[in-house]
Parts: structure tokens; C-alpha cells; sequence
């Protein structure tokens, strides 16, 4: 119940395209979910965050959509960049402490 | 100023050996919080404190494990025994407080147990 599903693993999008990844949890007790970008040799840093009161948030070229029934929850990244080639990690607050999915490796193509 | 910091950046070390590793929260943060990251996973929840108290420690993978933040400021996680499974990358965060506010991460220190 503590699980959080990332999916895909790895994602290769061409310059200006759309780059979407997809996360899923069970435990309906989570009540915060944040995105994280992590650069190799760097810690995660947050990127945008969405409370499950909210169906949409949009920051610059970053959107999380929220679906409290189906327990899923996305990012999108509109217009991508060389610069947001970063691997990704969706997650959920629950007492405190973060679960994390497994993280989407996000290539942008030139 | 200054993020989260943790030191040493890289630790090598013989199995058997035992480490501690160290972390310096944003100033003001009274949340402080250790995951550890394995090669191409999420980070998994290891320890929480609240202050100097460890508010949860659940995630602490078994009694070689501890984590101590006498001040409420600096905290540090030693590994008794180290094992070739503990290789991994070792993130700490901080918060203002616990409940709604975000965490932020430190550039982790890489422990490698040969």
C-alpha cells in the first residue's frame, strides 16, 4: 500500500515535443504529490507539487494532472528542452515521509 | 543562503568497517530527514526527526542502522558492519517543521562498501 508505480522507465521526446510520464498509488492516506528532477551527482530538487484537492496545476511548461478516483497522477512537459533531459521521480506524502517511484530517465533529442 | 549539505561527498569503505556520515540542514529547518538511494531506484525513507527527536525511524533497515541530531541541527547516520548491500547513495533533507512544507535535498554522499 505503500508503493508508488512510475512508469515509463526510460523516455526519449524530440526537441519540442511533449514528454509525459505516469505515476499510480494505492494508499488514499497520501496527501501531498510532489515531481522531482534529479541531475547525476545531484540530489532531487522539486519541481512542482500538486495536493489531491486539485485536479490540475500548471507551472511555466510543467502541468500535473490529478485523478483522485483512478489513484493516478501525471506530469507533462510541454515545448521540452535539451535542459530537462533528467531523470524523473513522482511521489507521495504520507506521516511525514516521501514514497518514491522508480523514476522515468527522460531524454530530450536536439 | 546555504542548501543542505553532506559530507564526505564519497566514502569508500571495507565491509565489516564502520561509517558515519554527515548532514547540515538549511538553517531554521526543523525537519530533518535521511532516504537512501540505490543505482537506478527511488529514494526509500530511512529516518525522521522532528527537532532532536527521531519522530519516525521505520525505514532504518535493521539495528547496524542509527541516526542521531543531538542539537537539533547536524545530524548523522552511522553504519555499524558495513555490508556490500549498503552501497548506495545516501540523501538528507530539510524542512521548516514537518506537515505541508517542502523538502529539500542535499547532494547526497555515495558510500561504496568493498
Amino acid at each position: 500500500q505503500q508503493q508508488v508505480k512510475q512508469s515509463p522507465q526510460s523516455l526519449i521526446v524530440q526537441k519540442g515535443g511533449i514528454s509525459i510520464i505516469n505515476c499510480a498509488y494505492e494508499n488514499t492516506a497520501f496527501d501531498y504529490f510532489p515531481w522531482y528532477q534529479q541531475f547525476p551527482g545531484k540530489g532531487p530538487a522539486l519541481l512542482i507539487a500538486i495536493r489531491p484537492d486539485v485536479s490540475e496545476k500548471k507551472e511555466g511548461r510543467f502541468t500535473i494532472s490529478f485523478n483522485k478516483s483512478a489513484k493516478q497522477f501525471s506530469l507533462h512537459i510541454m515545448d521540452s528542452q535539451p535542459g530537462d533531459s533528467a531523470t524523473y521521480f513522482c511521489a507521495a506524502r504520507g506521516a511525514q515521509k516521501l514514497v518514491f517511484g522508480q523514476g522515468t530517465r527522460l531524454t530530450i533529442n536536439p | 543562503g546555504a542548501g543542505v549539505s553532506q559530507t564526505p561527498s564519497n566514502k569508500v569503505t571495507e565491509k565489516g568497517k564502520y561509517v558515519e556520515l554527515r548532514c547540515d540542514p538549511i538553517s531554521g529547518h526543523t525537519a530533518l530527514y535521511w532516504y537512501r538511494q540505490s543505482l537506478g531506484q527511488g529514494p526509500e525513507f530511512l529516518i525522521y526527526f522532528q527537532g532532536t527527536g527521531a519522530a519516525d525511524d521505520s525505514g532504518l533497515p535493521n539495528d547496524r542502522f542509527f541516526a542521531v541530531r543531538p542539537e537539533g541541527s547536524v545530524s548523522t547516520l552511522k553504519i555499524q558492519r558495513t555490508e556490500r548491500g549498503d552501497s548506495a547513495v545516501y540523501l538528507c533533507a530539510s524542512s521548516l517543521a514537518g506537515g505541508g512544507n517542502e523538502q529539500f535535498f542535499g547532494p547526497g554522499t555515495r558510500l561504496t562498501v568493498l
